[in-house]
């Protein structure tokens, strides 16, 4: 089955204990993104890959690193993570950038952070 | 940087009413326009997908319009059902982004 997968899809932490959320996807896809959703603001993107090795800013990447070695895998870490970072997180692919290529979306990951 | 609104936030209708969502964008330059559907704790599912050189889709009950000259797109749902009770979700696809509204959050009443 085409998915694309997250883990963990709960997670309570505290203030300051480094984690990572893995994301995979198994269509050979080479457009790879992470989004936070919150309450009135919608989906926000926090970074994109475009292929192996290239990676790029959203419009909200403080606080966040990812990589991007292997084309079906796109890790999301918080290094320091703060309760502002308490939100829903997906992760989401699709084959290219092109106008006619759909996104996929996991089926999220629920951070908080105490 | 493009900006989407989905207004209303929340609109309730009886069973077998259609539905009518708006989703409005401030930059016409977009590749494709997107609308999803997000169940209550759920991942977003894809709709329809309309590309910048049409004007409308069209799946089943549903059928999406695409404006860029006005900066806005419709997304109509025909006889509408409970199990249509969802957020509906448009986004906006310009330079290797989505750019997202808020949503509307539709409760369809039995």
């Amino acid at each position: 089955e085409a998915q694309v997968t997250q883990n963990p899809r709960y997670l309570i932490t505290v203030t300051g204990k480094k984690l990572t959320v893995t994301c995979s996807q198994n269509m050979n896809h080479e457009y790879m993104s992470w989004y936070r959703q919150d309450p009135g603001l919608g989906l926000r993107q926090i970074y994109y890959s475009m292929n192996v090795e290239v990676t790029d800013k959203g419009d909200v990447p403080e606080g966040y690193k990812v990589s991007r070695k292997e084309k079906r895998n796109f890790p999301l870490i918080l290094e320091s993570p703060s309760p502002n970072q308490t939100s829903l997180y997906f992760c989401a692919s699709s084959q290219s950038t092109g106008v006619a290529d759909t996104q996929y979306f996991g089926p999220g990951t629920r951070l908080t952070v105490l | 940087k493009q900006e989407v609104t989905q207004i209303p936030a929340a609109l309730s209708v009886p069973e077998g009413e259609n539905l009518v969502l708006n989703c409005s964008f401030t930059d016409s330059a977009i590749y494709n326009l997107q609308w999803f559907r997000q169940d209550p704790g759920k991942g977003l599912t894809s709709l329809l997908l309309i590309q910048s050189s049409q004007r409308e889709q069209t799946s089943g009950r549903l059928n999406a319009s695409l404006d860029k000259s006005s900066g806005r797109s419709t997304l109509y749902i025909a006889a509408s059902q409970p199990g249509d009770s969802a957020t509906y979700l448009c986004a906006g696809h310009n330079d290797y982004k989505l750019s997202f509204g808020a949503g509307t959050t539709v409760t369809v009443r039995a």
